[in-house]
């Protein structure tokens, strides 16, 4: 149990395109979902945390705008990377967590590069 | 906020040796500590975890302790195998409020055995 799923598991863009990440919790409901990023030989940086049927809150420094996340159902959200740039490379991951825990399961990871 | 520091950040150790890895916290308000074993471009795997409610958890070769007191706990992994080559994070997390699930990571630990 506690699957969680990632697609595209990496992504190649041009400058100045959107790309669509999508988060998935295969066998459990998600209240809340969370998006990071981690660049190479780093640790994991968290951008937002996600619930269901609301607005995600971001962290500081993480633009609004540009990382447009949305939870539209307790198993599914998604990240969209609007503008990219070449700067915006990096792998993202998605973690779920369950209603009645306090574990988040990651997914496996979206590399993003950005050309 | 919360902030984590983990070492040592890189570790090498003879297969059958045993490893440890620690990490600090600085919010005494934290209160579930889990361990992450990340391979290479692949998402964080929740390998341990333990609350501040008990002192020590054990899962076969791997086992966590956490002294709340001094405000740190460690991964001990014995036995190890070639496998276990992989990247571990530490992480902390409070239960409650708006930072309710929200993990905070240390810096990572690269641990290779050698067969």
């Amino acid at each position: 149990g506690a699957v969680v799923s990632q697609h595209p598991s990496w992504v190649i863009c041009k400058s100045g395109t959107s790309v669509k990440i999508e988060c998935r919790s295969l066998d459990f409901q998600a209240t809340t979902m969370f998006w990071y990023r981690q660049f190479p030989k780093q640790s994991l940086m968290l951008m937002a945390t996600s619930n269901e049927g609301s607005k995600a809150t971001y962290e500081q420094g993480v633009e609004k705008d540009k990382f447009l996340i949305n939870h539209a159902s307790l198993t599914l959200s998604t990240l969209t990377v609007t503008s990219a740039h070449p700067e915006d490379s990096s792998f993202y991951i998605c973690s779920a967590r369950s209603s009645s825990y306090n574990e988040q399961f990651f997914g496996p990871g979206t590399r993003l590069t950005v050309l | 906020g919360e902030n984590v520091e983990q070492h040592p950040s890189t570790l090498s150790v003879q297969e059958g040796d045993s490893a440890v890895i620690k990490c600090t916290y600085s919010d005494s308000a934290s209160n579930y500590f889990p361990w992450y074993k990340q391979e290479l471009g692949k998402g964080p795997q929740l390998i341990i975890d333990i609350r501040s409610n008990v002192g020590e958890k054990k899962d076969q070769r791997i086992a966590v302790t956490l002294n709340k007191t001094a405000k740190h706990f460690s991964l001990h992994i014995t036995e190890t195998q070639p496998e276990d080559s992989a990247v571990y994070f530490c992480a902390a997390s409070r239960g409650g409020g708006t930072s309710y699930g929200k993990l905070t990571f240390g810096q990572g630990t690269i641990l290779t055995v050698h067969p």
